[in-house]
């Protein structure tokens, strides 16, 4: 069993939709990471969690530490937003990576 | 604040050769973390670097290698490739111990052919 799993793996929506990723993990963990990453690209940092709720601009991330579960949010979705999210634990002295849930918008 | 820089950005191997990435971190981050993804994979850890010292290894055989210099920029050395081994190899930076205030590299992409 995976130590972090991403739910949807895939995701297709329509642009102006909102959109829920979410990430479960068996560990206890000192933080949360979502991160971003097109298609051959390297990895954008969006949000580093440990408790509460985070909002930038149309994304905002939450997490519930007694739950070990965390959402990713975005609201009215646009095209550009199409690309890879991750989400990752930090687990003693290192990252542990989800699979990632693949995001297309359509217009 | 630079970010973490890596280099090259594409590299093409043939199998078993020897190949060295690169990576400057970021400004004031003394903490040094590879991974290895996989096509449709998520990243797996290889070793993290602090001050130095190698300070934890995932699973990955002894011909994966790295070195800290004393500006914290780092090296990945994979001797000996393997066609398994083409990937895109990750770097990230961060501060102290544990780690926080991850910043990522853009990542190499090697083919080994």
């Amino acid at each position: 069993k995976n130590e972090v799993e991403q739910s949807p793996q895939n995701l297709t929506a329509q642009e102006g939709e909102f959109i829920t990723i979410n990430c479960s993990y068996s560990v206890g963990i000192s933080a949360l990471h979502w991160l971003q990453q097109h298609p051959g690209g390297g990895i954008v940092s969006l949000f580093m969690l440990s408790s509460g709720k985070k909002k930038h601009g149309r994304l905002i991330a939450t997490i519930n530490i007694q739950e070990k579960h965390s959402s990713l949010h975005i609201t009215a979705s646009h095209p550009r937003d199409s690309a890879v999210y991750i989400c990752a634990v930090e687990y003693g002295n290192k990252l542990v990576f989800g699979a990632g849930t693949i995001l297309r918008v359509k217009s | 604040e630079t970010g973490v820089t890596q280099s090259p950005t594409h590299l093409i191997k043939t199998r078993g050769q020897q190949v060295t990435l690169r990576c400057s971190s970021q400004s004031g981050h003394n903490t040094v973390s590879w991974y290895q993804q996989a096509l449709g994979q998520g990243p797996q850890f290889i070793f993290q670097y602090y001050r130095e010292e190698e300070n934890g290894r995932g699973n990955f055989p002894p011909r994966f290698s790295g070195l800290q210099f004393p500006n914290y920029s780092s090296e990945l050395n994979v001797n000996a490739l393997e066609l398994d081994d083409s990937a895109l190899y990750l770097c990230a930076s961060s501060l102290g111990q544990p780690a926080y205030r991850y910043t990522f590299g853009s990542g190499t992409r090697l083919t080994v052919v």
